[in-house]
């Protein structure tokens, strides 16, 4: 079975300065799709960014990025020029090819401060 | 789009009555999913749904919960009877079938067990 893991409980940032979510994995398969979730207070989970394994380039999407590393098994989520409104709950989570299924990691709460 | 569709909101509840929640997947989606999140175990896969058809419910807790999906538009997880550590956000999410594509969640149901 997959798993990933969330080594930052909480994380806090200056507003306009850069952050990073750690986010392993473990998996046995070689093709497979990472996402990154983010949770506001309103609790509505809101996909930020998806990554696929065979793809070596990493996903961007606007102020945020990942740093796929596969080798390492290794999922970062970069967020730029950190605003009041990226302050929430962020979920890594790992989809194997074969099924439809998404495993979570435990999340990071992310604050902002201005 | 209404987008996923979670009733009711917010259910307080004695324990040992039955609870049901609800879930209208967006239309044209023909994969469905429960969640539940708890502090202490995050959020969890319950059972989802391929054409209305159950694929994987590994991970339903025990017999007291069950789900239906009697049409590609409504489903149900029902808990009976209730116990007060069932307290948690219940989650629906759908996608259309595929590993690449993003799972859209509801706003969740927040159930309280007394």
């Amino acid at each position: 079975a997959q798993t990933v893991t969330q080594s930052q409980p909480e994380m806090s940032v200056q507003e306009a300065e850069t952050v990073t979510l750690s986010c392993t994995y473990d998996t046995s398969e070689s093709d497979y799709y990472l996402f990154w979730y983010k949770q506001p207070p309103s609790r509505q989970m809101i996909l930020v960014i998806r990554q696929e394994a065979y793809k070596q380039q990493n996903a961007t999407e606007n102020r945020f990025s990942v740093n796929f590393q596969k080798a390492a098994k290794s999922f970062s989520l970069k967020i730029s020029d950190s605003q009041l409104g990226d302050a929430a709950m962020y979920f890594c989570a790992y989809h194997n090819n074969a099924g439809n299924m998404l495993t979570f990691g435990g999340g990071t709460r992310l604050m902002v401060k201005p | 789009d209404a987008g996923v569709i979670q009733s009711p909101r917010h259910e307080v509840t004695e324990m040992g009555q039955e609870v049901t929640l609800r879930c209208k997947p967006i239309s044209g989606h023909n994969s469905l999913f429960w969640y539940r999140q708890t502090m202490m175990r995050g959020l969890e896969l319950l059972i989802y749904f391929n054409n209305n058809v159950p694929i994987d419910d590994s991970g339903m807790p025990e017999d007291r919960f069950s789900a239906k999906m009697p049409n590609a538009s409504f489903s149900t997880l029902k808990i009976q009877p209730s116990e007060p550590r069932d307290s948690a956000v219940y989650f629906c999410a759908s996608s259309p079938w595929g590993s690449y594509n993003e799972q859209f969640f509801g706003p969740g149901t927040r159930l309280t067990v007394l």
